[in-house]
């Protein structure tokens, strides 16, 4: 069993839609989770990062984590089609300097 | 203020050769992460070091690959005789005093 699982999609939805992409952890010892966004051939762009039960909220993007579940969710409204691309959840047992550990990554297009 | 750079952005090595790929963090970034991602699959964890010392290693093969952050100078990853398997793109990410690891744009390394 993989330590962190991620529909890998592709998902598409039509702009302006609400996207829910959500990720499995079973390692209890994960703390802090975060979500990259990665465009084709690029890498990995950090959008959000909490490492706290509930939701964080920063514009379009609200993150939302539960720990008694082992569950996280990112929350995209409004889609736009400049969204498209590929959402990694990612997490770690604390903050400071660590190895990450990341889910295979969800495909996201939003058709105009 | 330049991100992470890495380079080169492509390479092709026959199989037996040697692979070199480089990453140069953040300017006044002393911590650096290589990952690997292989098609289909996350980024996965290989090594983390630190300015001249290998912090953590746990995700590198025992075998052919090494790597290093001089005192002065990029970070090298290094893979001595390439075999196909080794094809993927590789991400190398650094961090400050920040919680927060930067991604270079990624070598991707074909072998024929």
């Amino acid at each position: 069993q993989k330590e962190v699982e991620q529909d890998p999609g592709p998902l598409s939805v039509p702009e302006g839609a609400i996207v829910s992409l959500n990720c499995t952890y079973s390692n209890s010892a994960f703390q802090y989770f975060m979500w990259y966004r990665q465009y084709s051939r690029k890498g990995p762009e950090l959008l959000m990062y909490t490492y706290s039960s509930g939701n964080k909220e920063d514009g379009r993007f609200t993150a939302q984590v539960d720990k008694s579940s082992k569950y996280i969710s990112l929350f995209i409204r409004d889609s736009q089609p400049s969204d498209s691309a590929t959402y990694l959840c990612a997490m770690s047992p604390r903050g400071g300097y660590q190895k990450v550990t990341f889910g295979t990554g969800t495909k996201l297009q939003v058709i105009p | 203020n330049a991100g992470v750079m890495q380079n080169p952005r492509h390479l092709v090595r026959r199989r037996g050769q040697e692979a070199r790929l480089r990453c140069s963090p953040m300017k006044g970034h002393s911590h650096v992460y290589w990952y690997r991602q292989l098609p289909e699959e996350g980024l996965k964890f290989m090594v983390y070091l630190q300015k001249e010392n290998i912090i953590d290693e746990s995700g590198m093969p025992k075998e052919r690959f090494s790597a290093e952050f001089p005192k002065e100078g990029p970070s090298i990853l290094r893979i001595q005789q390439v075999v196909r398997g080794d094809s993927a793109a590789y991400f190398c990410a650094s961090q400050g005093m920040e919680e927060t690891q930067y991604f270079g744009p990624g070598t991707r390394l074909l072998v024929l």
